[in-house]
């Protein structure tokens, strides 16, 4: 069974940075990539870019190019966004999915993780 | 690039069938075939219900069917059932080589 699992809740103050997981199983985790997908509180989908853990190769979506870093460890399965300096505006939920591609072209995700919510306050 | 244009809110009784449309451009639901569809309830992810347009994931009922007329992608739910209550997005491919992706707005559907 394909799962994707992502780590807690965080609480974070502006300024601070923040790294948060995504750990695959259930497929080969090198084969496939990972997206990662903004929802801020009561609102739409985002996309924020796509990383192949076989090769590292990440792709930003031009929104998010800058804002976050996205990264794997593909010896334990686990993808990561990455923030160096959190601000209030990305309080939101954070999703993971594996990523739906179709030969050269990845364009949604097929399996999702639960989502990680985070909070940046003051 | 914008998100793509989804009506906020659609609905029907038990048994009927509701579209839900989603309008984008030429460069990217016009443009290719990698329109996808997504069906989240409170509180939890989304679920992917149709990919490249028409295609229905093992698992989903062939209640729900997708199409596409020029910019504009539809999804229609057919036979509406209590538990279709949920929030619908929709999303396509928009080209470039950083594999970029829009979504739609959303639709809150309601079974009435």
């Amino acid at each position: 069974e394909v799962q994707l699992v992502q780590s807690g809740a965080e609480v974070k103050k502006p300024g601070e940075s923040l790294k948060i997981s995504c750990k695959g199983s259930g497929y080969i985790f090198t084969s496939y990539w990972i997206a990662w997908v903004r929802q801020m509180p009561g609102k739409g989908l985002e996309w924020m870019g796509i990383i192949y853990p076989g090769d590292s190769d990440t792709r930003y979506s031009p929104s998010f190019q800058g804002q976050v870093t996205i990264s794997a460890d593909k010896s334990i399965s686990t993808a990561y966004l990455h923030w160096s300096s959190l601000k209030a505006s990305d309080t939101a939920m954070y999703y993971c999915a594996r990523a739906k591609c179709s030969s050269t072209i990845c364009y949604g995700g097929d399996y999702w993780g639960q989502g990680t919510l985070v909070t940046v306050s003051s | 690039q914008s998100a793509l244009t989804q009506p906020p809110s659609a609905s029907g009784s038990p048994g009927q069938s509701v579209t839900i449309s989603c309008t984008g451009t030429s460069s990217d639901v016009g443009g290719y075939n990698y329109v996808s569809w997504y069906q989240q309830h409170p509180g939890k992810a989304p679920k992917l219900m149709i990919y490249e347009v028409s295609k229905r994931p093992s698992g989903v009922p062939d209640r729900f069917s997708g199409s596409k007329s020029g910019n504009t992608a539809s999804l229609t739910v057919s036979g509406l059932q209590a538990e279709d209550e949920a929030d619908y997005y929709c999303s396509s491919y928009a080209g470039s080589n950083n594999f970029n992706v829009v979504f739609g707005g959303g639709t809150k559907l309601t079974v009435l």
